[in-house]
């Protein structure tokens, strides 16, 4: 079966700070992969999507950028954090239903609050 | 006008009575459409999804598809404490749209 595993849990960092999330996907190869941003009492904000290594898309234009290094591996990054990077980052990767259609699967999220 | 609109609640009712979730949207080209829960402090997991119109039940859990109206349900019977979460809707046509999420609350 699919796992998906996201780290830290939780995060707190100061304005400017460096940032660095990874995602890694077990039991599946060459899955789509997302990341997106939560935040509080809001719904799920896409950032980036990626469909191979070294292929990102990106959703909104903003402080933070995506990698896929390997296959199942997805991280997220920023140089400088914001005020308004807090929030849940959620990673996730995708099955195709049909072409065109996906549903998705959720890892557990890191906590980012930024001071 | 957003693509899907969700009410975002919350929604209180008391355990034991059956829930009625909604979305609305707009794009006729949507072809699954899909319920996540999710708990306080953790990512969604897929309830159930239904393709193109109709009904689909799942234990306690029934989702309902109207492409005429473009709404979608997902009712809850016999609700349980343990059912309070947010719920998403999210319909996938090359991509998935997420609703906002409504907050359940199921009281004791």
């Amino acid at each position: 079966s699919q796992t998906i595993h996201q780290w830290p849990a939780t995060l707190v960092q100061p304005v400017g700070s460096p940032l660095s999330l990874e995602c890694t996907v077990e039991g599946t190869s060459n899955p789509n992969l997302y990341w997106y941003r939560q935040a509080a009492g809001r719904g799920l904000q896409l950032l980036f999507y990626s469909v191979g290594i070294g292929q990102i898309s990106s959703e909104v234009p903003q402080n933070l950028s995506a990698s896929r290094p390997q296959d199942r591996q997805f991280i997220l990054s920023s140089k400088k954090l914001l005020l308004s990077d807090s929030g849940f980052y959620l990673c996730a990767w995708s099955v195709m239903l049909r072409p065109g259609s996906y549903e998705q699967y959720f890892g557990p999220g890191t906590r980012l609050t930024v001071t | 006008q957003k693509e899907v609109e969700q009410d975002p609640g919350p929604l209180s009712v008391p355990e034991g009575a059956i829930v009625s979730l909604n979305c609305t949207y707009s794009n006729s080209a949507f072809q699954y459409f899909m319920w996540y829960r999710q708990y306080s402090r953790k990512g969604p997991e897929l309830l159930m999804y239904t393709y193109s119109s109709g009904n689909k039940e799942d234990g306690r859990f029934t989702a309902q598809v109207d492409k005429s109206s473009k709404y979608i349900s997902l009712f809850i019977r016999d609700s349980q404490p343990s059912d309070s979460a947010t719920y998403l809707c999210a319909l996938s046509n090359y991509q998935l749209i997420w609703g906002a999420g409504t907050k359940l609350i199921i009281k004791p």
